[in-house]
């Protein structure tokens, strides 16, 4: 059974950088650059603020980045803010559409 | 503007069956996935299927047995049914669409505004 895995939770200072790694039990999520990113606020629908690893649909702030790196995607987060407070998921295509279990960011 | 709205019955027993629509507005149906994502409450995303607008369907196979989703092209609309619901499928479902790159839908744009289901006796 693949698997997306993601650290449970991380918190950072406002204006300070942070990332959040997504790591894959399976090699095929290096072959292709299928990953996405979903930041969640409370209550709402989750927001595509990543997609193809680095790149950011119109209107999404460029604070937003990604990178892979072999089985290990990531998503780096400049000049926290306090709206940047949220849940952030990473997805991949492995054998079908898997999501990471969620980040949960706090903005100290 | 794209937009999905859904809607559907948000209290359901045990055994009984979820049905849930999906509305899209401002976008073409053609050219797309129209996806359905779940989320168990304080847990995360779980992708239950997906159809195009000549019918194609792709189910997680986890919910295969139990899953129905359709699509009426002359409404731009999608439709998700989830037979003999258990408290296990208690979650805030959500339409998407989703992007494609060949044969693989990899990511989703546009989001519906989430309908709590809750199975309960």
């Amino acid at each position: 059974q693949s698997a997306l895995t993601q650290p449970a939770s991380l918190s950072g200072s406002p204006g300070q950088s942070i990332t959040i790694s997504c790591t894959a039990t399976s090699s095929a999520v290096g072959t292709y650059n299928l990953v996405s990113w979903y930041q969640q606020h409370p209550g709402k629908a989750p927001k595509l603020i990543l997609y193809e690893v680095n790149k950011r649909p119109s209107g999404v702030s460029d604070r937003f980045s990604g990178s892979k790196s072999g089985n290990t995607a990531s998503l780096t987060i400049s000049g926290l803010q306090a709206d940047d407070e949220a849940d952030y998921y990473c997805c991949s295509y492995v054998r079908g559409v898997l999501f990471g279990g969620g980040t949960k960011l706090t903005v100290l | 503007q794209v937009q999905l709205q859904q809607w559907g019955a948000g209290l359901l027993k045990p055994s009984e069956t979820l049905s849930l629509t999906c509305a899209v507005y401002g976008d073409s149906f053609s050219g797309h996935y129209w996806t359905w994502i779940r989320q168990p409450p304080g847990k995360g995303l779980e992708w239950i299927g997906e159809i195009n607008h000549t019918g194609s369907t792709n189910y997680n196979p986890s919910l295969r047995s139990r899953l129905t989703i359709s699509a009426d092209t002359s409404k731009s609309q999608f439709s998700l049914r989830l037979s003999s619901v258990t408290a296990a499928d208690t979650a805030v479902y959500y339409c998407a669409r989703g992007r494609r790159w060949g044969l693989v839908t990899y990511y989703f744009d546009y989001w519906g505004q989430g309908t709590l289901v809750t199975v309960s006796s």
